[in-house]
């Protein structure tokens, strides 16, 4: 199974300043005939099921804020939130589907205000 | 909207067997692929199993393969994951999620809760 790695496990920061999610993968999750990279980013509040945010690695989901991105290719790979907002505490996952059925995500990073 | 909403979660004991279900409403429903996922208290996103649109097709991670069973009703825009020989590690939210055969999930039931005890 490709392995997902988050970096941080935790982070804060303040109201209004920008926030920085890593992801690494153990394999490549590009895909060459189409040249796209098979990893989405997801955000879930406590008590709620996860919601998709971003899918092939930089595409916001319909309805997503835009201060939301997604960036990166190959085994690396980044969500931005470029001035955060109260209401983007959450806990963060990114998820590769390269390789189905074996869908598998990262660890997730939580993300708290300071 | 789309809306996919779970039943059947409950409190068992090791061994036994439990039957979750998954109702799908406001999307075209034998388009998609349907996987259910788990998530252990405190513990990050697991993925358990998948069937295809027409059913034909079926995945189970191998922490569950031989011992749950998924299946769907097209007819009636149902979801079931059938589980047996349940461990205390089987302990989680059970989330189904609509998701293409190759894709990322775009929609989430809030989950059934499935506590394996003695």
């Amino acid at each position: 199974d490709i392995v997902m790695t988050q970096s941080p496990d935790s982070l804060a920061v303040s109201l209004g300043e920008r926030a920085t999610i890593s992801c690494k993968s153990s394999h490549s999750v590009l895909y060459n005939s189409n040249n796209k990279n098979y990893l989405a980013w997801y955000q879930q509040k406590p008590g709620q099921p996860p919601k998709l945010l971003i899918y092939w690695a930089s595409t916001r989901e319909s309805g997503v804020p835009d201060r939301f991105s997604g960036s990166g290719s190959g085994t690396d790979f980044t969500l931005t939130i470029s001035s955060l907002q109260a209401e983007d505490v959450a806990v963060y996952y990114c998820q590769q589907y390269y390789t189905t059925p074996s869908y598998t995500f990262g660890q997730g990073t939580k993300l708290e205000i300071k | 909207q789309a809306q996919l909403v779970e039943s059947g979660g409950g409190v068992v004991q090791p061994g036994t067997s439990l039957r979750l279900s998954c109702a799908a409403s406001g999307f075209s429903f034998t388009t998609y692929y349907i996987h259910w996922l788990r998530q252990a208290p405190g513990k990050g996103l697991e993925w358990v199993a998948d069937i295809s649109n027409d059913g034909r097709a079926q995945h189970y991670a191998d922490s569950v393969r031989g011992r749950f069973s998924i299946s769907r009703d097209n007819s009636k825009n149902t979801l079931d994951l059938q589980m047996s020989s349940l461990r205390v590690e089987d302990t989680a939210v059970y989330y189904c999620a609509r998701g293409p055969a190759s894709g990322a999930f775009d929609i989430w039931g809030q989950g059934a809760v499935v506590t394996v005890s003695a």
